[in-house]
């Protein structure tokens, strides 16, 4: 069956980097893009970016441009994100999610990442 | 961007009613337009996507209707399992949005 199988839980301090893996099994890695989406408790989700494991290109939203950045690695079917700099209010659950095309949504997620920014 | 505005934020039900829960955009998306169903501490579950399609595996008591800036969502007869944050996406342009989600309670 399809999965999406997310790294663990991370505190970091402010000014740091954090980063998630999203391990995708069940499916061609290459046909489906990987969105990473981000909640904050009590509020409604929030689109981070938009990876294309097939091309590797990158779509990132312009509130999250140049501290936060997506790769991924064909041979582990895995995608990453890497949120720098980060602030007390990028205290959230981070989420990946398969997208076939713009008119199919989301239809495999990832358990969720909690990422705390504490001092 | 695109605002997506869900109403009601929340609604009371019993089991077996029918709710409708509205999604608007703030501007013309054809029917790129999804539901998502949340329950507390699990990832978002896709329900419908273009506006209408339903998911492989989702019961058919849901159903999705609506096209250009006005959407709804209807589940038919609500079931215990149903009571869960409804929320819409749109797909249209980038950057996706959300709607704030509907609570249905008990």
């Amino acid at each position: 069956q399809v999965t999406l199988v997310q790294s663990g839980a991370d505190v970091k301090k402010p000014g740091a980097s954090v980063e998630v893996s999203c391990k995708a099994s069940g499916y061609v890695f290459s046909r489906y893009y990987i969105y990473w989406l981000r909640q904050v408790p009590g509020q409604g989700l929030e689109w981070m970016g938009t990876i294309n494991p097939g091309g590797g290109d990158t779509n990132y939203a312009q509130k999250f441009q140049g501290r936060f950045t997506m790769t991924r690695d064909m041979p582990t079917a895995t995608v990453y994100m890497e949120l720098s700099s980060l602030r007390f209010e990028d205290t959230a659950m981070y989420y990946c999610a398969r997208v076939l095309g713009d008119y199919y949504g989301m239809d495999a997620w990832g358990q969720g990442t909690t990422v705390i920014v504490s001092s | 961007d695109i605002q997506m505005t869900q109403s009601p934020p929340s609604l009371s039900a019993s089991v077996g009613d029918r709710v409708t829960i509205t999604c608007r955009a703030s501007q013309n998306i054809n029917t790129h337009l999804n539901w998502y169903q949340q329950k507390p501490g699990k990832a978002p579950k896709l329900l419908i996507y273009a506006a209408s399609t339903l998911q492989s595996g989702v019961p058919s008591r849901f159903s999705g209707s609506g096209s250009q800036t006005d959407f709804t969502l209807t589940i038919t007869s609500l079931q215990p399992d149903d009571f869960a944050i409804y929320c819409c996406q749109q797909s249209y342009t980038s950057p996706w949005t959300f709607g704030q989600g509907t609570r249905v309670e008990i």
